[in-house]
């Protein structure tokens, strides 16, 4: 039973370029969060994903990031034009519907910006 | 605005010993109480987590106790080992969206 999913696991980018994290929850689960992290700190809520529709984006910068849960594939979170500021650990998790709270967690891809 | 205080933020405690990490948040409107715990380079892991109709829950080595009017909540965890050093976050929600505290870096000393 795999867990949660996320891949490159690490990522270098020049700024400027793009960076497109993937995130495949765990089976049977239908809501897909992300989140980021800067060192030292605690998580941040970017934004809430059921398939094909955005149910909260309220913690995602409005310029240049982006996120999609398609009908088939996996979740991507989408950063465009990235500068230093973006270099953090970025985080999906999952959860079913009937316990949303109830979250779990990939390893999570560190993007570096250089 | 929503505040979750966690604290200490580094704790180091003997092996064997109690280690007690303490979160308070202001948001009455939360009705769960997770502890995640985070190694290095990994994502984090739900570890324990309350409702607020019961003030203690226990799971093996690890506790909550839950002091609803004081609008606090803390995680014990007894006969610590060197393989609980991680890093505690205390993320209470009332939906989807988990309000993470700073977290507390907790070394195990052998």
């Amino acid at each position: 039973n795999a867990g949660v999913m996320q891949n490159p696991r690490h990522l270098v980018r020049r700024r400027g370029q793009e960076a497109r994290l993937r995130c495949s929850p765990m089976k049977g689960h239908s809501h897909v969060y992300w989140y980021r992290q800067l060192p030292e700190e605690g998580l941040k809520f970017m934004v809430y994903l059921q398939k094909e529709n955005i149910i909260d984006e309220s913690g995602m910068p409005k310029e240049r990031f982006s996120a999609e849960f398609p009908k088939e594939g996996p979740s991507i979170l989408r950063i465009q034009q990235v500068v230093r500021g973006d270099s953090a650990a970025y985080f999906c998790a999952s959860s079913p519907y009937e316990a949303q709270e109830t979250q779990y967690f990939g390893p999570g891809t560190r993007l570096l910006v250089l | 605005q929503q505040q979750v205080k966690q604290s200490p933020q580094s704790l180091i405690v003997q092996k064997g010993g109690i280690s007690i990490i303490n979160c308070a948040y202001e948001n009455t409107a939360f009705d769960y109480f997770p502890w995640y715990q985070q190694f290095p380079g990994k994502g984090p892991a739900l570890l324990i987590a309350i409702r607020p109709d019961v003030s203690e829950k226990k799971e093996g080595r690890f506790t909550i106790s839950f002091n609803k009017s004081a609008k606090q909540f803390s995680l014990h965890i007894m006969d610590s080992q060197p393989g609980d050093s991680a890093t505690y976050f205390c993320a209470p929600n009332s939906n989807y969206q988990l309000i993470w505290g700073a977290g507390t870096k907790l070394i195990i000393k052998p």
